[in-house]
């Protein structure tokens, strides 16, 4: 069973640029999440969609990131501009449904870096 | 709200010791508990989860955690660490009734040849 892919793996932008990550979940899987992981800290939820409807944005930064997942498949992350804070690992997952039982599945990663 | 601490930031054992992650949560709700391992530059592996079944879970490469709800904890356990369990180990507890996985700030283990 392939698992989360996510691209790129890495990327260095300089600030006020912007960048897009994309993922694809494991097949089936209606749930989608994007966590960011800055260095040295635990994963924190940035979106999460349920098909492709938003079900928890609450702690998106609105103002320069957004999230899509049409067709509720594939899903991409978008930053714009960047800001040096930014610099992190944007990780993708995805489970069956909703529920707390479901197990998170995780992508490797991407790895961006803001100059 | 839920809320996970992580009461070791590093853990060094030597190979062939016993390894004790420490890892207590707060839920309103009836938790599911979770323990995943990062392994550098690799992305989140799932070891083994709690979901209100049997207290005594054990997951992959020999490693088993223990639920204790009197004790709010869920402290992941091996009985002989191996050079390769050197990685960054995250608890995570969620609800059975909301959606949200909340991640502990994680435990790096070191093992000593």
């Amino acid at each position: 069973e392939a698992g989360v892919a996510q691209s790129p793996r890495y990327k260095i932008i300089e600030k006020r640029q912007s960048v897009a990550f994309w993922c694809n979940p494991i097949s089936g899987h209606a749930t989608l999440y994007w966590y960011q992981q800055i260095l040295g800290q635990g994963p924190k939820l940035l979106i999460q969609f349920q098909n492709n409807g938003v079900v928890d944005d609450s702690q998106l930064p609105k103002d320069r990131f957004s999230a899509e997942r049409l067709k509720g498949v594939d899903s991409t992350l978008k930053i714009q501009p960047a800001k040096l804070e930014d610099s992190a690992v944007y990780l993708c997952a995805s489970s069956l449904g909703r529920g707390a039982g479901n197990t998170i599945y995780f992508g490797e990663g991407s790895w961006l870096t803001v100059v | 709200a839920q809320s996970v601490t992580q009461l070791d930031s590093h853990v060094s054992v030597s190979e062939g010791t016993p390894v004790l992650l420490r890892c207590n949560y707060s839920s309103s709700y009836s938790p599911s508990l979770f323990w995943y391992v990062q392994h550098p530059n690799k992305g989140l592996q799932l070891l083994l989860k709690y979901t209100s079944a049997a207290t005594l879970v054990k997951g992959i490469n020999g490693f088993e955690a223990e639920f204790k709800k009197s004790e709010t904890s869920f402290h992941l356990t091996k009985p002989s660490a191996h050079m390769s369990d050197a990685a960054e180990y995250f608890c995570v507890v969620g609800t059975n009734y909301g959606q949200n996985f909340v991640f502990g700030p994680g435990t790096r283990l070191s093992v000593l040849p």
